[in-house]
């Protein structure tokens, strides 16, 4: 299973942007990236995902290289409610379709 | 949305016990279904691909015998921890798509102390 690395924590300020980084290098072809997020004594939530191009949603955008070895899920204004540890995962659509979570970044959101 | 709900929310046994936690899709069906592990401060492991009507595929390192997957119907997948001890305390997440190119659906998660 291909590896993603996130930086462990991230701070931001209340209402300002967030830019979180993923990266992974060794992204295959047919590998979708998935983001979730998981809040304190809960199970994860789907953010957003996507394969090549960039994404919006009602939650999140989803920035990927164009090269596919990085992406950076951004936030476009921090509510304290998004302080949550969000993982950064690549699932391959026609091989095992297991979710592999990595190590995620600890947002930290600051009134 | 899709519900993913997920009962007991929290369960403290004695060492030697079994716990079953179920893992219900309320409104659509799974054919497939993920169990997790987390360890305080730690991110989610995977334990078992939960298939209905056939034997869970285990993760590496995983107990068969210690941990029980079982997937009767499309709606309810099992895990049973046979002969709890302390170190199986743990959060134990589950999760579902609706079909192979969806986005997952958790559960809430179960929080279990074995004293």
């Amino acid at each position: 299973d291909a590896k993603t690395t996130q930086p462990n924590s991230m701070e931001s300020n209340e209402e300002e942007p967030v830019h979180l980084p993923c990266n992974h290098s060794t992204i295959s072809g047919t590998d979708y990236i998935h983001w979730y997020r998981q809040l304190p004594s809960q199970g994860p939530e789907y953010v957003i995902h996507g394969l090549t191009s960039n994404v919006n949603n009602r939650m999140a955008s989803l920035a990927i290289a164009e090269d596919r070895k990085s992406s950076t899920l951004i936030l476009h204004r921090a509510t304290l409610r998004d302080a949550a540890v969000y993982y950064c995962i690549l699932r391959d659509e026609y091989g095992t379709y297991k979710y592999i979570f990595g190590t995620g970044t600890r947002l930290k959101v600051l009134a | 949305g899709a519900v993913v709900s997920q009962h007991p929310s929290w369960v403290i046994c004695k060492s030697g016990t079994s716990v079953k936690i179920e893992c219900r899709s309320l409104d659509f069906q799974a054919t497939t279904m993920f169990w997790y592990r987390q360890f305080p401060k730690q991110s989610l492991m995977l334990m078992a691909t939960s298939n209905e009507g056939s034997k869970a595929t285990y993760e590496q390192g995983v107990e068969k015998d210690k941990f029980l997957i079982n997937h009767a119907s499309l709606t309810l997948s099992t895990l049973t921890v046979t002969s709890a001890h302390p170190e199986d305390s743990s959060f134990y997440i589950c999760s579902a798509s609706r079909n192979r190119d969806e986005k997952l659906f958790f559960g809430s998660g179960t929080q279990l102390s074995v004293l």
